[in-house]
């Protein structure tokens, strides 16, 4: 089973400050990397696939990067409603495994 | 636009058979290109894919639940279900339905807490 890691597990970020997530797999998984943000008491909402790839309906200010076993989420300018847990994914094998979460919180 | 929606007891006994539905409105289960998928969320965060099943074919299970987990498309072809037996205390969580697609869950339902708990 491939194992993700994220760093942080958790900051606390002003508004208008970048945040960097960052999601380490044990193997190699190419691109096959998503990113889900998830609000308190809501579901997981989808943000970014393919490690780079905005899914619909998703602010401009979110984006992503990396490949291999090393990915970002990255946040431009933090809006208040953009507390939340951010988690990724790898689709690369069964299987389907989860990071632990990164929690966002607004100062 | 597909929209899914869990259903389900809230609460069940150790070494019981917990049974989860998942309604499918806006679509059918066959007549699209989708995985029909569970997932669960453990108290305080932690996320793990249970099952999936494509076009009610072949399932694919997680090998860590696969002794236990059965997921199946019922004949209405609007709902899909997930079994999972012998459940223990390590079995709560909040049971999400998704759909899979093109590498990721696009869809997911709002939730259901199951506590296993007697």
């Amino acid at each position: 089973e491939i194992v993700l890691t994220q760093s942080p597990d958790f900051q606390s970020v002003t508004p208008g400050e970048k945040v960097t997530i960052t999601c380490r797999a044990s193997q190699n998984i190419g691109f096959t990397l998503h990113w889900y943000q998830q609000k308190p008491d809501q579901s997981p909402r989808l943000l970014i696939k393919f490690a780079s790839q905005s899914f619909s309906g998703v602010p401009s200010r979110f984006s992503g990067s990396g490949s291999g076993t090393e990915f970002t989420l990255t946040i431009n300018s933090l809006e208040a409603e953009d507390a939340a847990t951010y988690y990724c994914h790898q689709s690369s094998s069964l299987p389907h495994s989860f990071g632990g979460g990164t929690k966002v919180e607004i100062k | 636009q597909v929209q899914l929606q869990e259903s389900g007891p809230g609460q069940v006994k150790p070494s019981q058979t917990l049974s989860l539905s998942c309604t499918v409105s806006g679509g059918s289960i066959s007549s699209g290109d989708l995985y029909w998928s569970w997932i669960r969320q453990y108290p305080g965060k932690g996320l793990e894919w249970i099952a999936y099943i494509y076009n009610n074919e072949r399932p694919y299970y997680n090998p860590s639940l696969k002794s236990r987990v059965t997921i199946s498309v019922d004949a209405s072809d609007t709902q899909f279900s997930l079994r999972l037996s012998s459940v223990t205390a390590a079995d709560t969580a909040v049971y999400y339905c998704a759909t899979y697609d093109d590498g990721a869950f696009h869809i997911w339902g709002q939730g259901t807490l199951v506590a296993v708990s007697s």
